[in-house]
């Protein structure tokens, strides 16, 4: 069963913060949050994860709430190039059979 | 640079055709994912190896098998195609010991059963 929800789709203009939520309202103690994206006809790519605090990097901020059962993730300057799928996805680090990907996000993002 | 390669981009098979994809890594990473990727139900884990030799059956290991001889070589065969097995294939790789252990994919290969 997934154990995240995440809208089917999302538009954002380009150069605005897309911000992209996930529910994991079951999510556990020892449990991380990941988010990866695909874009069309690649391999999907980690962007950033978390635990309980937010989290930057290069690509994007994690914004997590303080009980943990949701998420958003910002891209703060959209541009066409990050139109894709994007997978929120909660799991155990070290456990290697926990990697389960929902349908995802699909943002679109417009000039 | 963690480069994942698979063998082929797009394969078509026929059904009954023992089907071979092959995913090979350069970064010494122990583990390796093979996933199936389907419109609407996101990637599906089909087997995983955590070491040469090893395996471990994911979600939907039935009509699939695998084999890694070495560390850098993980490949998916399906014995006997089916159109059922028409899918995008995803390999993935990650390493051990570190807090996230992020996964890396190839760029998928998608596989048509005629």
């Amino acid at each position: 069963d997934a154990k995240t929800t995440q809208p089917t789709s999302m538009d954002c203009a380009e150069g605005r913060a897309a911000n992209l939520p996930c529910n994991h309202s079951t999510i556990s103690g020892n449990e991380y949050v990941y988010w990866y994206r695909q874009i069309h006809s690649q391999g999907p790519q980690y962007i950033i994860h978390g635990l309980k605090n937010n989290e930057t990097n290069e690509m994007a901020s994690l914004i997590i709430t303080e009980d943990r059962k949701s998420s958003t993730l910002i891209l703060p300057h959209a541009t066409l190039r990050d139109t894709a799928v994007y997978y929120c996805i909660v799991r155990v680090p070290y456990n290697n059979n926990d990697m389960r990907f929902g349908a995802g996000t699909r943002l679109t993002v417009k000039p | 640079d963690v480069k994942v390669t698979q063998s082929s981009r797009y394969l078509v098979k026929r059904t009954g055709e023992k089907v071979f994809l092959e995913c090979v890594q350069d970064m010494d990473h122990e583990n390796m994912f093979w996933y199936r990727q389907d419109p609407g139900l996101g990637l599906r884990l089909i087997y995983f190896s955590y070491d040469v030799k090893m395996k471990e059956k994911g979600d939907i290991p039935e009509g699939y098998s695998v084999s890694r001889e070495k560390k850098e070589r993980f490949s998916l065969i399906l014995e006997s195609a089916s159109t059922n097995q028409t899918s995008m294939y995803l390999c993935a790789t990650t390493t051990s010991g570190v807090p996230y252990n992020e996964q890396f994919f190839g760029p998928g290969t998608r596989l048509t059963v005629l």
